[in-house]
């Protein structure tokens, strides 16, 4: 059973640029969250998805970033025009319903903007 | 702002030794607080974890304590190895607020030989 899957896991873009970050869930988990962990921080929530709902967004900027969850495929995050201070590690991870206190986190995509 | 806090920021310790991380928060809502332990290049992984209705929780060298009056939570590394060395941290949510982990901002703990 694979554990949560990410790609990349590394990313460069040049400022300005869009930056696409993917994450597959557990094999049987439906709901996805996505962090970002800035250098020498902890891990700051940014979205939480269902399968083609959005549950809560508060964590995530009010520009450039969206997310989704296609009823079909990985979840996507979405950076467009890029700016340096995007530049951190993006964490998904997953769990199985609501009631199950475990989620599991991937390895991570590291995004570097040039 | 930051809804928990951490505590310290780096920690060495020598092989057999005990590794303490404490973390306090604010929000008595709280009711799920969960540890995580990460090596470089890596997800966090759940380490262990506590409900509020527990002082206490062990798991192998690993321990929580939990004062809830406090609003305060440790992790306790007995027995400390090298291959212990890894940032570890804190976590608490509220658990009509799935998925939403407030987390610290870590301890990088390093253990000598």
């Amino acid at each position: 059973n694979a554990g949560v899957m990410q790609n990349p896991r590394h990313l460069v873009r040049r400022r300005g640029q869009e930056a696409r970050l993917r994450c597959s869930p557990m094999k049987g988990h439906s709901h996805v969250y996505w962090y970002r962990q800035l250098p020498e921080e902890g891990l700051k929530f940014m979205v939480y998805l269902q399968k083609e709902n959005i549950i809560d967004e508060s964590g995530m900027p009010k520009e450039r970033f969206s997310a989704e969850f296609p009823k079909e495929g990985p979840s996507i995050l979405r950076i467009q025009q890029v700016v340096r201070g995007d530049s951190a590690a993006y964490f998904c991870a997953s769990s199985r319903d609501l009631t199950n206190t475990e989620a599991f986190f991937g390895q991570g995509t590291r995004l570097t903007v040039v | 702002q930051q809804q928990v806090k951490q505590s310290p920021q780096s920690l060495i310790v020598q092989k057999g030794g005990i590794s303490i991380i404490n973390c306090a928060y604010e929000n008595t809502a709280f009711d799920y607080f969960p540890w995580y332990q990460q090596f470089p290049g890596k997800g966090p992984a759940l380490l262990i974890a506590i409900r509020p209705d527990v002082s206490e929780k062990k798991e192998g060298r690993f321990t929580i304590s939990f004062n809830k009056s406090a609003k305060q939570f440790s992790l306790h590394i007995m027995d400390s190895q090298p291959g212990d060395s890894a940032t570890y941290f804190c976590a608490a949510l509220t658990t009509d607020s799935w998925g939403k982990f407030q987390f610290g901002a870590g301890t990088q703990v390093v253990v000598t030989p």
